[in-house]
């Protein structure tokens, strides 16, 4: 069975601080996705990126960046110079290879609240 | 805008009663998922449905059905409720087989089961 752990439940940072949100996974597929979603005050989950279990290289998008490591099994999600606005409950997910047909059905972690304050 | 649509945004009901959430997928979209986020369980996977039929199952209770029409959209029917089924409903769609295939999600409907 799938699993993903995040086992930070909550994080408060002062706005500027770098914060490193971690996830664990556990699967037997050899072919997965991984994504970050982003859920802020409002209640939308807000995609944020998808990563196959294929490409280990690491992603930067502005602020954001990932480091996934296959060999430990970790995805985790890096928020350079954190503003306010970055203030949500950020999720981890997993998903299974396409050629079993569910290639999005997610398995979630329990998330971690982000507070970020001046 | 995910481009996913759920009504009714938020529900209020009492113990006992059904309740049909709606969802209209982002156009092209084929695929339909239903997802439950409570405080216990957190976000679970609850069924899928690809152009009209069941594709999976997750932990999805006898007291739940859902379908997807032919113009794609996708009702999930609540019955029997109970003050555990308070929640809120995501529907999310996309389209399998694309090369950058990803979960677009609704911003959900709020059940409170009174």
């Amino acid at each position: 069975a799938q699993k993903v752990t995040q086992a930070q439940t909550e994080i408060s940072v002062v706005e500027k601080e770098d914060v490193t949100l971690d996830c664990v996974y556990e699967t037997r597929d050899t072919t997965y996705y991984l994504f970050w979603y982003k859920q802020p005050p409002s209640g939308e989950l807000v995609f944020l990126i998808r990563r196959n279990s294929f490409d280990e290289q690491n992603e930067i998008s502005g602020r954001y960046s990932w480091n996934f490591q296959k060999s430990t099994s970790s995805f985790n999600f890096t928020i350079t110079a954190s503003q306010v606005v970055d203030s949500a409950v950020y999720f981890c997910a997993l998903s299974e290879a396409p050629n079993t047909g569910t290639a999005s059905k997610l398995t979630f972690g329990t998330g971690t609240r982000l507070q970020v304050t001046l | 805008d995910s481009g996913v649509t759920q009504t009714p945004k938020h529900l209020i009901t009492a113990t006992g009663q059904r309740v049909t959430l709606r969802c209209s997928p982002r156009s092209g979209d084929l695929s339909v998922y239903w997802y439950q986020q409570s405080l216990d369980q957190g976000l679970q996977f609850l069924i899928q449905y690809y152009n009209g039929e069941e594709r999976a199952k997750g932990n999805i209770l006898e007291r739940f059905s859902a379908q997807q029409f032919p113009d794609l959209h996708s009702e999930l029917n609540l019955s029997s409720l109970e003050l555990g089924d308070s929640a809120l409903y995501f529907c999310a769609s996309s389209d399998p087989g694309t090369a950058n295939e990803k979960l677009f999600f609704g911003s959900g409907t709020q059940l409170s089961v009174l």
